[in-house]
């Protein structure tokens, strides 16, 4: 059964650094969404991702997040200057249509802040 | 008001007996709703959906939709420790995002 791949699934950062968390979404899903869990709290939306630009985004994705599908596989997420606050698990997910469809998560990067 | 709401639990039942997990949701236009299961430090994993009010079976789990009381519920029969973990409760908003509950921990005693 195809999946969404992320890499790495552990990334530990100093306070400042520039981050990328990577994904492969499922080949003919056409949504991608990047989703937060701080450790022993919700999930959180971060943003979604359609026809090469973003469709929603949450308070959370500030500045100092962003996207970008550079190769028609591959669905990144970059944080510009960490902070110990961004330590938190970072889902992928991806669904082949907006409406109804469920979304697949892939297995995550735990992001370290240090 | 919280979109997706959950008792954050622990719900602790014996092993064989049916575990009962609840959710409401405040946006009226949600359409879709599902159950994700999740064990600790992994990802989300799709347990069921559903769109329709009333019931929806899949082996020994049913989803219950009310969309008048605006409630959604997962009942899991005959438990068993492995079902043991973090149930999310999600709805589809009408903006088309997924939103999440804040979870219940299920524990299932041999």
């Amino acid at each position: 059964e195809p999946e969404v791949t992320q890499t790495p699934s552990h990334q530990v950062t100093q306070m400042g650094q520039e981050v990328i968390l990577r994904c492969v979404p499922i080949s003919n899903h056409l949504y991608f969404y990047w989703y937060r869990q701080i450790l022993g709290q919700k999930v959180e939306f971060l943003v979604s991702f359609y026809n090469n630009e973003i469709s929603e985004k949450s308070e959370i994705f500030d500045d100092q997040f962003s996207v970008e599908r550079p190769d028609g596989s591959n669905f990144t997420l970059k944080i510009r200057s960490t902070k110990l606050e961004d330590s938190a698990m970072y889902f992928c997910a991806s669904r082949p249509t907006e409406n109804n469809s469920p979304l697949h998560f892939g297995n995550g990067t735990r992001l370290t802040v240090t | 008001q919280k979109e997706v709401e959950q008792n954050s639990g622990p719900l602790s039942v014996p092993e064989g007996a049916i575990a009962s997990l609840n959710c409401t949701y405040s946006d009226r236009g949600s359409q879709s709703f599902f159950w994700y299961r999740q064990y600790s430090g992994k990802s989300p994993e799709l347990i069921m959906f559903i769109y329709s009010n009333g019931d929806k079976e899949d082996g020994r789990f049913t989803a219950q939709l009310n969309k008048a009381s605006q409630y959604v519920s997962l009942l899991i029969r005959d438990s068993q420790p492995s079902d043991s973990a973090t149930y999310l409760c999600a709805g589809v908003n009408q903006g088309g995002k997924l939103i999440f509950g804040q979870g219940t921990e299920l524990s299932v005693k041999p």
